[in-house]
């Protein structure tokens, strides 16, 4: 079946530190992959978006490169702020198999100080 | 547009009551979900809907059922409340097969039970 994980947290960072948050997954087919965002209090929304190989999504910053040989789409970020304090969550949805339901990784927490 | 939304956003409930929770979307959204998130346990999938009329069980759906009359609603309910259900209910959408199946998700329920 599929799966993602997500190296564990919480990952605590001074304010213009460069981030990595890696990401890995297994998956029968050809997914498309993505990186949510949540911030306190609030829903998961959606961060950035890749679906086919070598594609680089990026939003506000932030930047994911789908790496199909290595099955992997690490989050970066050349110099966060104490805004981007949130839990991530990589995620995956896979048309193949006849299940189109998306698998999350447990989440890691950003914790940025001043 | 106003998305995905929740009802309520707060709750408390007694051991054996039952309850209701309502999502609502004005996406014209195929798929709907409902989630759990725990400290630690990242998200997990209670039960989804790949259109109206249809439902099916995620990783932990004992103790909820779920109804899809309308397109646009999916409810969540809780026949006999226990403690072990305190949680943040979260209900999300997508397009499902006709799109990258990424998820809009609502802002969260707080369920307590004592």
């Amino acid at each position: 079946g599929n799966s993602v994980t997500q190296m564990e947290g919480p990952v605590t960072l001074s304010e213009e530190a460069f981030l990595t948050i890696n990401c890995t997954y297994t998956a029968t087919g050809y997914p498309s992959l993505f990186w949510y965002v949540q911030y306190p209090g609030e829903g998961l929304q959606l961060l950035l978006k890749a679906t086919k190989a070598d594609d680089k999504g990026s939003n506000k910053g932030f930047e994911a490169t789908y790496r199909k040989e290595t099955t992997s789409f690490h989050l970066e970020k050349g110099s966060v702020q104490v805004s981007d304090s949130a839990v991530y969550f990589c995620a995956l949805s896979d048309r193949t198999g006849g299940s189109y339901i998306p698998t999350f990784g447990r989440g890691t927490s950003l914790i940025v100080h001043p | 547009n106003a998305g995905v939304t929740q009802t309520p956003k707060f709750r408390v409930l007694k051991t054996g009551q039952s309850m209701t929770l309502l999502c609502a979307q004005d996406m014209n959204h195929e798929y709907m979900y409902w989630y759990r998130q725990d400290p630690g346990m990242g998200l997990r999938l209670i039960h989804y809907s790949v259109g109206e009329g249809t439902t099916a069980k995620g990783e932990v759906p004992d103790g909820y059922n779920v109804s899809r009359l309308k397109k646009q609603n999916f409810l969540l309910g809780l026949e006999s409340a226990a403690p072990s259900q305190t949680s943040v209910y979260f209900c999300a959408s997508s397009y499902g097969l006709a799109g990258t199946n990424e998820q809009f998700f609502g802002p969260g329920t707080r369920l307590t039970v004592l």
